[in-house]
């Protein structure tokens, strides 16, 4: 098994959908973290888990809403969206939040029409 | 905000060549880290820095920590068509309290090794 799963891999959506990304770490690690890959900018930091109390919440419109229900899993709610969040949607997780190095996923390409 | 300056954006170059990219700031982080993410996947850990002047080698690839911890680079020798990929730098903040997992990311150099 890979370190961290996501799923679906691939997701096109109405602006009037809802829908769910879905994210498993296998690696025993306390933080999880979703971040956004659009062309042409950084990654964004959206949000972060730590021991399944959110500890970030980087200014992320409402219509992105997160739940960590246990250690190893991470959703992303998604509802309303509008065209330009169509990026490539990547969770992460660390060892803990003091620790810098982020294990990735393999990403979800959201696609919002 | 931290800000952290990938250079250059595109690459492309011949198997074979040698090839170093460079990650600059303004600012000091307390480590430096290197991904390399292919299309369609997500990126994967190269290395991690942390002392200034610091150099690690991986293989044919030698990253390096500036003395002020401000910027980093790569080298790569003898590049291989395996070496294609978006190289990114992130950077922890110098100063975090403790939160070490706000990384402040470039937005990469594209890299492709031709056979």
């Amino acid at each position: 098994e890979t370190g961290v799963t996501q799923t679906p891999r691939h997701l096109v959506m109405g602006m009037t959908n809802k829908k769910s990304l879905k994210c498993e770490q296998h690696l025993g690690h306390n933080a999880m973290y979703w971040y956004k890959q659009s062309a042409k900018k950084p990654l964004e930091l959206m949000f972060v888990y730590s021991l399944e109390e959110r500890v970030e919440n980087n200014s992320v419109p409402s219509r992105f809403s997160p739940e960590c229900p246990n250690s190893s899993h991470l959703f992303l709610h998604l509802h309303t969206l509008q065209p330009e969040d169509s990026a490539l949607y990547l969770c992460a997780s660390s060892q803990d939040r003091f620790r810098a190095e982020a294990f990735f996923g393999q990403g979800t390409r959201l696609t919002v029409v | 905000t931290q800000l952290l300056e990938q250079s250059p954006q595109f690459l492309s170059i011949q198997e074979g060549e040698n090839l170093t990219v460079y990650c600059n700031s303004s600012s000091v982080f307390s480590s430096l880290q290197w991904y390399r993410q292919e299309p369609g996947e997500g990126p994967v850990l190269l290395v991690t820095v942390v002392t200034g002047g610091e150099v690690k080698k991986l293989k044919r690839l030698t990253f390096q920590f500036g003395d002020a911890r401000k910027d980093s680079s790569l080298h790569i020798t003898a590049a291989q068509p395996g070496d294609t990929g978006l190289y990114l730098c992130a950077g922890a903040p110098g100063n975090s309290g403790g939160s070490n997992y706000k990384l402040t990311f470039g937005k990469g150099t594209l890299l492709t090794v031709n056979p």
